[in-house]
């Protein structure tokens, strides 16, 4: 089992341009989660999914959308990168309220 | 809402040694569940431990172990015998079952360096 993997690992965007991360999961997990860690303020949630098909607000959401089409997958959609989006993004996932399997990360500087 | 808090942004301690990392919350529920993830340079986050509100019974992982005070919330982790391999920023996360969708909120991590 490959986890949880986040595509791409780092990116590079000019402020205005559009980009989607992508997360997958083969553990056949319910609920998928996005985040972003930024210096000082810890994992704070940007949308989650508590199925295929459903998605809502976290704490962070602005700025971002998310698909679920599929249940092994989550998209994270910029439509128009800004400086502020600078950070690292983590995909995890979770068979319910319990444990989260985390991705690797993806690195993204907005210039 | 739900807060967490980590007042120790660095931690360091020499090989062999115990150090404690604090974290506090503050939340009305009664049942909630509290976690310690670790994240090496490698950057993946690793579940360390986790903490059942309702258990009074303190979780024990290894060398890891919490000290948790629901009354005064509370939550710290203790590592003995630290080794190198425990280098990582660790953060403390809270989590409301059944009510949350199973969503975490962290508090803002603490460093940990362990020196030879």
């Amino acid at each position: 089992n490959a986890g949880v993997t986040q595509t791409p690992k780092f990116r590079v965007l000019k402020t205005g341009q559009s980009m989607t991360l992508l997360c997958a999961q083969d553990m056949n997990h319910e609920y998928m989660y996005w985040y972003r860690q930024d210096p000082g303020m810890g994992l704070r949630l940007i949308h989650y999914s508590v199925g295929e098909g459903t998605t809502a607000k976290g704490e962070v959401p602005d700025g971002y959308n998310v698909s679920r089409l599929k249940k092994q997958n989550f998209l994270l959609g910029l439509e128009s990168a800004a400086p502020s989006q600078t950070s690292v993004y983590f995909c995890a996932s979770s068979p319910s309220w319990d444990e989260q399997f985390f991705g690797p990360g993806t690195r993204l500087t907005v210039l | 809402a739900q807060t967490v808090t980590q007042s120790q942004p660095e931690m360091s301690v020499q090989e062999a040694e115990t150090v404690t990392l604090s974290c506090t919350y503050d939340t009305s529920e009664n049942n909630y569940y509290l976690f310690w993830y670790k994240q090496p340079p490698s950057r993946q986050m690793i579940l360390v431990i986790r903490q059942e509100a309702y258990k009074q019974q303190n979780a024990t992982e290894n060398r890891f172990s919490v000290n948790f005070q629901k009354a005064a919330k509370s939550f710290s982790l203790k590592i003995s015998d630290s080794q190198l391999g425990d280098t990582a920023m660790y953060f403390c996360a809270f989590m409301k079952p059944l009510t949350s969708y199973g969503k975490l909120t962290f508090g803002q991590g603490t460093i940990l360096t362990v020196h030879p």
